[in-house]
């Protein structure tokens, strides 16, 4: 299995509290990426980067912000989490954007009330 | 108009059958193909890749229809340990992923 965690593993927060995921790799793969994942919406993506301090927006951007300050951590932001943030946060990693598969962290399951 | 669509099913299958998947997409100039093996409560993890040439691992074969722009996986002689949810996975520099097809196989 690919080196990848996260944390924390489950979450309960308050809505319009500030809440941080962290993902770590332990395989110096260039783009790291996160998703969340809702029932009947298959994995949408929030995020990604392609190096230290390079990140870009994905399909579902808005509420949240990323940093990348070194190679193996990645962190998802939530600034003032809502109740539609509840749901399942993947980190994934890959060599390269295209070509090569992702690789998938255990997930952070995010609850907020 | 999803990008990656599905039969989310469930199928319900017992041991030793044959099943089949289909997967569409709607970005013609998508690059790469792939299938996820999801079960309950984990992670995604992948499951093969899909070739234009079709490609066989083990019990499990994907194709690959640019033309029609559908892949399919095929799964011979089920075990119980294939169920799980399979996600077809599209990338055109962002990975597009269905909403997955249920597979329960049953004794």
């Amino acid at each position: 299995d690919a080196g990848i965690t996260q944390s924390p593993r489950h979450k309960v927060t308050e809505t319009g509290t500030p809440v941080t995921l962290r993902c770590h790799q332990t395989e110096n793969h260039r783009y790291m990426y996160w998703y969340r994942q809702d029932p009947g919406h298959g994995l949408r993506l929030i995020h990604y980067s392609y190096g230290v301090k390079d990140t870009d927006k994905g399909e579902v951007s808005d509420g949240y912000s990323v940093s990348r300050s070194k190679t193996e951590d990645f962190l998802l932001t939530l600034e003032s989490a809502t109740s539609s943030q509840t749901s399942v946060y993947f980190c994934a990693i890959s060599e390269d954007r295209v070509a090569y598969e992702q690789y998938f962290g255990p997930g952070t399951r995010l609850t907020v009330t | 108009r999803k990008e990656v669509e599905q039969d989310p099913g469930p199928f319900n299958v017992p041991e030793g059958a044959t099943v089949a998947f289909n997967c569409t997409y709607s970005n013609s100039a998508s690059q790469s193909f792939f299938w996820y093996r999801q079960d309950c409560r984990k992670e995604p993890k992948l499951l093969m890749s899909v070739y234009s040439s079709g490609n066989e691992d083990g019990r499990f074969t994907a194709q690959l229809n640019r033309a029609s722009q559908y892949i399919s996986l095929l799964i011979r002689d089920s075990k119980l340990s294939d169920s799980a949810t399979y996600l077809c996975v599209v990338n055109n520099n962002d990975m597009r992923f269905g909403a997955g097809t249920r597979l329960t196989v049953k004794p």
